[in-house]
């Protein structure tokens, strides 16, 4: 059963365009909701989080939108880089149980 | 700067070995996490634990085990080593919210 739907499975954006990585979770006990960012030979890394009394959160290009009724959190990247080309992780957690992760987006950004 | 170390990054192993894989945090975090990633999978939880001497199994626990006798320091532990374990291996610590991972060990069981 997983917890967290993560799509798409991989992504190519032209340099300068949006990308926009999608999440659904079942559980309604869910209060956190982060997206981490991992590098080839790194580990993952917060990128940007949310709590569900927003509906947005926005850090530079990376903007969280969030919609609970329908369950659904999505990461969008404005002005994507070939930098940000990565593997993107949604994940969520309710109260101080651990994360649950998606299965991860692979981000490709060509010029 | 947080920091977790797991101690290595590549290790080689033959089937049946009892293979130990260390990760210490410097951030006196109470949560530690181990998870497994494998592609097209993602990272999914083997064990945590929220103090010394507690370990709670998450959700592929199934051929590891864990030890937690200080704070900073939590050990998975492959009790006898299948090829099927062949994966990356991350650590994690937490204070409840943001988690702070290792850069990995990438197990290869022969």
């Amino acid at each position: 059963q997983q917890q967290v739907k993560q799509s798409p499975q991989s992504l190519i954006v032209q340099k300068g365009g949006i990308s926009i990585i999608n999440c659904a979770y079942e559980n309604t006990a869910f209060d956190y909701f982060p997206w981490y960012q991992q590098f080839p030979g790194k580990g993952p890394a917060l990128l940007i989080a949310i709590r569900p009394d927003v509906s947005e959160k926005k850090e530079g290009r990376f903007t969280i939108s969030f919609n609970k009724s329908a369950k659904q959190f999505s990461l969008h990247i404005m002005d994507s880089q070939p930098g940000d080309s990565a593997t993107y992780f949604c994940a969520a957690r309710g109260g101080n149980t651990p994360l649950v992760f998606g299965k991860g987006t692979r981000l490709s950004v060509i010029a | 700067d947080v920091k977790v170390t797991q101690s290595s990054r590549y290790l080689v192993k033959r089937t049946g070995e009892k293979v130990f894989l260390e990760c210490v945090q410097d951030m006196d975090h109470e949560n530690m996490f181990w998870y497994r990633q494998d592609p097209g999978l993602g990272l999914r939880l083997i064990y945590f634990s929220y103090d010394v001497k507690m370990k709670e199994k998450g959700d592929i626990p199934e051929g590891y085990s864990v030890s937690r006798e200080k704070k900073e320091r939590f050990s998975l532990i492959l009790e006898s080593a299948s090829t099927n374990q062949t994966s990356m291996y991350l650590c994690a610590s937490s204070t409840g919210t943001e988690a702070f991972f290792g850069q990995g060990t990438r197990l290869t069981v022969v």
